[in-house]
């Protein structure tokens, strides 16, 4: 049930864009995403609902396929703050808890 | 900005010992949440909560854990005998409504020795 996140690390110069995808093997009823930096806790970035669409947050944006069941995450000229590892969490119809993947380490450089 | 508050940040607890950890929800929220992370690991799921009665709970919700809101705006996790597997950092989380972002608290390292 644990969605299936890639890559597991991605190193960047500034300036640069990167995609994490997220992908389920279930019918999903809302795809999120998060970021932790070192010894905090996770930070909502957004989150995407069935029906499949897509959101922005400044440069960070979303998409959600619901016929794949699949989710992508793009940073576009990316910052040092960015550096951190991203979660994607799924949510299936029946279920009140968000099962998260193993995390996509990310670190920019300058 | 409202914030779920955790307490202690860290404990340190003899194996075989209780622990409580407490949150403080933001106000207006519905739904809450407790998640472990062991250290360098994913964020796992350990019990949801809505409505003063727990919605849904993972295979490590065993009978060592139990969840409580006693007054209305704490809601705390008890481990009742705490063993070397249970150190990891817990993170307490809430939701205004289901189809909302989680607000995640600052976390409790627990440290069982």
């Amino acid at each position: 049930q644990q969605p299936v996140q890639s890559p597991q690390a991605v190193i960047l110069r500034e300036g640069e864009d990167a995609v994490i995808n997220c992908s389920s093997s279930k019918a999903l009823y809302s795809v999120h995403w998060y970021r932790q930096k070192h010894g905090e806790a996770p930070v909502f970035l957004m989150i995407l609902l069935k029906g499949g669409e897509q959101k922005g947050h400044e440069k960070i944006s979303a998409s959600f396929n619901e016929k794949k069941q699949q989710s992508s995450l793009y940073l576009t000229a990316s910052q040092l703050s960015y550096s951190g590892t991203y979660f994607c969490g799924t949510e299936i119809s029946s279920s009140y808890k968000l099962i998260f993947g193993s995390g996509t380490r990310l670190l920019v450089r300058p | 900005e409202p914030e779920v508050t955790q307490t202690p940040s860290h404990q340190v607890t003899q194996m075989g010992q209780e622990v409580i950890l407490r949150c403080v929800p933001i106000s207006n929220h519905l739904y809450f949440y407790w998640y472990r992370q062991i250290l360098g690991q994913k964020v796992e799921f350990l019990v949801s909560f809505y409505n003063n009665e727990i919605s849904e709970k993972s295979e490590i919700f065993d009978d060592q854990f139990s969840v409580e809101r006693p007054d209305g705006s704490n809601f705390t996790l008890k481990i009742r005998s705490t063993k070397l597997e249970d150190s990891a950092m817990y993170f307490c989380a809430s939701s205004v409504i289901r189809e909302h972002g989680y607000t995640f608290g600052s976390g409790t390292r627990l440290t069982v020795v």
